[in-house]
């Protein structure tokens, strides 16, 4: 069964430093989606992508992050300079398409560790 | 915010028992989904139930939905220790857009 996957598994950086969190969606889905859970907390969504641009955006994602489907099959997260609370498990997941009710199918997770 | 918000925030039942989950949301959603997640791993799909739906099974799953009450429930019949897990309620305005999650309920079965 197709699946979303995720790179790398366990992410350990300097505060201040620049991250990238890469995500492969499944091959035929249209719609991506960055979300992050802090530990012991909710998963909260970050961005969603379509048709290579954002398509919403939560207060969270500010200028520190970005997205970019560098190609026809990854997808990624950048946090430009990051802040010791940035630490959380970051997960990725996509969709077919809009326009009728479609399930979000989440990568396992990297978990980032900002020190 | 149209969060969903689940109750009881822990659970802890026997081998057999059924498992009933709550969820609350605060505005109109087009539909509602429920994940689980083990601990310190991913979000796992369990089942996905529209606004225009009342209630749906999926093996020992039964999701219901009550748009009126802006309330959900999950029920896991007959549960098994491998059914230990965080399970979370999460709600969408529409097919493409931000899934917004409950805190999510703790539910532990023991042998």
């Amino acid at each position: 069964e197709p699946e979303v996957t995720q790179t790398p598994s366990h992410q350990v950086t300097q505060m201040g430093q620049e991250v990238i969190l890469r995500c492969v969606p499944i091959s035929n889905h249209l719609y991506f989606y960055w979300y992050r859970q802090i530990l012991g907390q909710k998963v909260e969504f970050l961005v969603s992508f379509y048709n290579n641009e954002i398509s919403e955006k939560s207060e969270i994602f500010d200028d520190q992050f970005s997205v970019e489907r560098p190609d026809g099959s990854n997808f990624t997260l950048k946090i430009r300079s990051t802040k010791l609370e940035d630490s959380a498990m970051y997960f990725c997941a996509s969709t077919e398409e809009s326009g009728r009710v479609n399930t979000q199918y989440f990568g396992p997770g990297t978990r980032l560790t900002v020190l | 915010s149209q969060q969903g918000e689940e109750d009881p925030q822990a659970l802890s039942i026997q081998e057999g028992e059924n498992a009933t989950m709550n969820c609350s949301y605060k505005t109109s959603i087009n539909n509602l989904q429920w994940y689980r997640q083990n601990s310190g791993r991913g979000l796992v799909h369990l089942i996905l139930i529209r606004s225009n739906e009342r209630e749906k099974h999926s093996g020992r799953l039964r999701v219901t939905l009550d748009t009126s009450k802006k309330s959900s429930s999950l029920l896991i019949t007959a549960s098994r220790a491998a059914d230990t897990a965080s399970y979370f309620c999460a709600t969408s305005l529409n097919s493409g857009y931000a899934l917004n999650f409950g805190k999510g309920t703790s539910l532990l079965v023991t042998p």
